[in-house]
């Protein structure tokens, strides 16, 4: 099975509204952690990584945060935005190998204006 | 400068049947990997292309398989199409095999 995956595949908002989305990881070998946008119709885009020697990292209008020890990690939208409706996935890589991330299921943001 | 780009944008085949997919990589860069992602799934990785070899692969039979050229463009291939087989198909390319993937808007596959 996938050993990446997501607690919600829907999350509904309101525009304004902070969103956060959780991701569970079981590979306690994977050292870096992205989370992707994907819109439709559109491959994924990266948004923001994380080493597993941080717990927390900001980005513009994202945070994410990485608790190594309950192998979990979520992605904090501020303000959320009409134009941040999209799935989101997380991706982790093993360490010391090549950049190959492995993707989980997906979490789709829905914004309400 | 233009990014990933692949083609076709939509095709439709019938099982037994062979694809080819073509992957430009965004300038600058020499790595590219394919992703297989069905409706509602993340993507799966297929294979992972450097200096004109396949250097890591995932979990995909013979039947799928690639190219890369000197211009480090490349192309996938699927051979004997199973229904199973419809997805959209990604491209990513990077500077390196370390570096950041940047995704092309992929291919959408439909078997029938």
């Amino acid at each position: 099975g996938e050993s990446v995956g997501l607690h919600l595949p829907t999350l509904s908002v309101q525009e304004g509204d902070n969103s956060i989305i959780n991701c569970a990881y079981s590979n306690s070998a994977s050292d870096y952690f992205i989370w992707y946008k994907q819109e439709s119709g559109k491959g994924p885009q990266f948004i923001i990584d994380i080493r597993s020697n941080m717990d927390k990292r900001q980005g513009q209008r994202v945070t994410v945060l990485l608790n190594k020890t309950v192998k979990h990690l979520s992605l904090q939208i501020a303000a959320t935005q009409p134009g941040d409706s999209a799935v989101y996935f997380c991706a982790e890589n093993i360490a010391g190998g090549s950049y190959i991330p492995t993707f989980g299921r997906g979490t789709s943001l829905i914004v309400h204006p | 400068d233009a990014g990933v780009t692949q083609s076709p944008t939509h095709l439709i085949k019938t099982r037994g049947q062979q694809v080819t997919l073509r992957c430009s990589p965004k300038s600058g860069h020499d790595t590219v990997s394919w992703y297989q992602q069905a409706l509602g799934q993340g993507p799966q990785f297929i294979f992972q292309y450097y200096e004109e070899e396949e250097r890591q692969r995932g979990n995909f039979p013979d039947r799928f398989s690639g190219h890369q050229y000197p211009n480090y463009s490349s192309e996938l291939n699927v051979n004997a199409l199973l229904l199973g087989d419809s997805a959209l198909y990604l491209c990513a390319s990077s500077p390196d095999r370390g570096g950041e993937q940047y995704f092309g808007p992929g291919t959408r596959l439909t078997v029938t």
